[in-house]
């Protein structure tokens, strides 16, 4: 009942186009949904974040859409750039627990 | 505000051997949590210290321990290391515990290899 199940696992996108990532979760009592960006030789750096009772939350070119009842969230990137290339992971994680429970991952490539 | 930072950056040492890494968390942060990331795996889960206790502890062999200071500054120690625990081992702080789920901040990990 642990698990974030993420896809795709890599993804290639013209610039300017919008890549999207998709994750599914098991836990019910997940509240706090985010997203890390991570480069190469880098640790993950905190993207967004949603909470279940919120829809969707944007910032800037990036957006999170959230199914509470599908038990669903995905990431858009809009206009994306060849500096979004990187690996993005998906996570869940519930009250009090601060351990964060993490997707495999999604290797974004965008063409210039 | 600086960073979380990891210390070493890289690391080599042999079968058998055992390993500290250290963790200082971004001022103010009293919650260290550490994971490992290895291409199979993912990232997991390893413990959670907040006020210099484990709070939360994934599902790894005992030869895994950590430890955090009244600073909240943070180790964790491997021991009789194996082939299999060579990985980037990641530490991230956040402000809390035991409350509300705060963002966790990412420091650039320590990579340790196993000979």
């Amino acid at each position: 009942q642990q698990q974030v199940k993420q896809s795709p696992q890599s993804l290639i996108v013209q610039k300017g186009g919008i890549s999207i990532i998709n994750c599914a979760y098991e836990n019910t009592a997940f509240d706090y949904f985010p997203w890390y960006q991570q480069f190469p030789g880098k640790g993950p750096a905190l993207l967004i974040a949603i909470r279940p009772d919120v829809s969707e939350k944007k910032e800037g070119r990036f957006t999170i859409s959230f199914n509470k009842s599908a038990k669903q969230f995905s990431l858009h990137i809009m206009d994306s750039q060849p500096g979004d290339s990187a690996t993005y992971f998906c996570a869940g994680t519930f009250q009090g627990a601060q351990k964060l429970v993490f997707g495999q991952g999604t290797r974004l490539t965008i063409n210039p | 505000k600086a960073g979380v930072t990891q210390t070493p950056r890289y690391l080599i040492k042999t079968r058998g051997q055992q390993v500290t890494l250290s963790c200082s968390p971004i001022s103010g942060h009293r919650s260290v949590s550490w994971y490992q990331q290895t291409p199979g795996q993912g990232l997991q889960f390893l413990f959670e210290y907040f006020s210099e206790t484990q709070r939360n502890k994934g599902n790894f062999p005992g030869r895994f321990s950590g430890r955090q200071f009244s600073n909240s500054r943070s180790e964790m120690n491997v021991s009789t290391l194996e082939l299999g625990d060579s990985a980037l081992y990641l530490c991230a702080s956040s402000r809390t515990s035991g409350g509300p789920s705060y963002e966790q901040y990412f420091g650039p990990g320590t990579r340790l290899t196993v000979t």
